[in-house]
């Protein structure tokens, strides 16, 4: 069974990088995307974007294109997330997620990042 | 900007059967845009119920179904449970960017 975990700093101060890292586990990271997807407290869902394993090609949400990096560690069976200049508006539980053949099948549970000073 | 629409809430009774669906404004929804769906408890991360218009995966209740209706990608429920109570967002592919619904509350009541 693949299981994704978030971590990372749960408090990141305006115009900060929020970097969060997430560990794949009961499975191989070959052949798959691995992506974000966030959730601001009580809204809904917005997609950030995804890495291939294979290539390393990167897809990215156009608003958020010119802050954002995300990017694999192999060795690691771990892949990453940076937001750089944060604000409030990047007040969100942050969702690690499995990307397939057009498909978003395996989720992580979620961590919760504030921007706050 | 090309927005994804849902109905923001819905109410229905067990038993019943109901549809939701998730329109998008550059036209009709195809399969080409391999519409997915998730379902969301409160507390919860989102649940993936179908993907490619309306191929399941191997936990979704045979309840759910997926289909193109009317220009748009279609979740039906048929026979509602008290648990089917959530919320439930569609996932669209646009080329090189993924869009999301912004969410239908469905109700059980």
């Amino acid at each position: 069974q693949v299981q994704l975990q978030e971590s990372g700093p749960g408090l990141v101060k305006p115009s900060e990088t929020l970097s969060l890292s997430c560990t794949v586990s009961g499975g191989s990271m070959r052949n798959f995307y691995w992506g974000w997807i966030r959730q601001p407290p009580g809204k809904g869902l917005e997609w950030i974007g995804f890495v291939s394993y294979n290539i390393g090609i990167t897809k990215y949400n156009p608003s958020l294109k010119s802050r954002l990096a995300i990017s694999i560690h192999t060795s690691k069976n771990q892949f990453s997330l940076n937001l750089s200049y944060v604000t409030a508006a990047d007040t969100a539980i942050y969702y690690c997620v499995r990307v397939g053949e057009w498909l978003h099948d395996y989720w992580g549970q979620g961590t919760l990042v504030t921007v706050s000073s | 900007q090309t927005v994804v629409t849902q109905e923001p809430s819905l109410t229905v009774s067990p038993g019943e059967t109901v549809t939701l669906t998730c329109a998008s404004s550059t036209g009709a929804v195809t399969s080409g845009y391999y519409p997915n769906w998730f379902q969301q408890k409160p507390g919860q991360a989102p649940r993936p119920l179908l993907y490619s218009t309306s191929d399941k995966h191997s936990w979704t209740p045979a309840r759910f179904s997926g289909s193109l209706l009317g220009g748009k990608a279609a979740l039906t429920l048929s026979g509602v449970q008290p648990e089917d109570e959530a919320d439930y967002y569609c996932l669209l592919y646009y080329g090189d960017t993924v869009l999301i619904g912004g969410g239908t509350k469905l109700t059980v009541l």
